[in-house]
């Protein structure tokens, strides 16, 4: 069936250095997709979107990456901080579908001091 | 501006109560979600609102649970004969009408437990 998921749970990084969190979909009508970050005990939070016409869009320090070839996509954070720390996750929408989001399951990612 | 917000913030009932859900949608926000997500998992798609459409309720797990949005603002998730499994956070978001994709704006949640 349809799904979002993730390649790793858990991301650890140290702070200063990159952080890379990747995402797999499966359906290849998918043509929205967006990463939010998930603070503890807040709402998910709009970091990143992308339409599937681009393979690259950057924003402040983040950039998203889309490979429709292999039905991948990842989130790059550069020069990690600690209030980076927080749940990832990804999520797709599709034309037709009352554009509701498919999350993945979400990455944890933890900046070492 | 005010974002999204949901009322109340937790709710803690006996199985078999019903509860009602509040959201507040940022204002001229045409579509309204909500979602469900259990610990430490993703988010899951009850029900979406577009103006005044009918509502998609596809994702609605089983007829114990509805919504309602009035006047094509606030809306009401409502869970009849509360059951230990509903225990989760709901989150409702609210998006501007489009057709190729759009960011949607979440509100804290409402974190229910179901004793």
């Amino acid at each position: 069936g349809e799904s979002v998921g993730l390649h790793l749970p858990t991301l650890s990084v140290q702070e200063g250095d990159n952080s890379i969190i990747n995402c797999a979909y499966s359906n290849s009508a998918s043509d929205y997709f967006i990463w939010y970050k998930q603070e503890s005990g807040k709402g998910p939070q709009f970091i990143i979107d992308i339409r599937s016409n681009m393979d690259k869009r950057q924003g402040q320090r983040v950039t998203v990456l889309l490979n429709k070839t292999v039905k991948h996509l990842s989130l790059q954070i550069a020069a990690t901080q600690p209030g980076d720390s927080a749940v990832y996750f990804c999520a797709d929408s599709r034309a037709g579908s009352a554009r509701q989001l498919t999350f993945g399951s979400g990455t944890q990612l933890t900046v070492l001091p | 501006g005010a974002g999204v917000s949901q009322s109340p913030s937790n709710k803690v009932t006996e199985k078999g109560k019903d509860v009602e859900l509040r959201c507040d949608p940022i204002s001229g926000h045409t579509a309204l979600y909500w979602y469900r997500q259990s610990l430490g998992q993703g988010l899951e798609f009850l029900i979406y609102f577009q103006g005044n459409s009918a509502p998609d309720k596809s994702g609605l797990p089983s007829d114990r649970f509805s919504a309602e949005r009035t006047g094509g603002s606030v809306s009401t998730l409502t869970i009849q004969r509360t059951q230990q499994e509903d225990s989760a956070v709901y989150l409702c978001a609210s998006s501007t009408l489009f057709t190729s994709g759009g960011e949607q704006y979440f509100g804290p949640g409402t974190r229910l437990t179901v004793t």
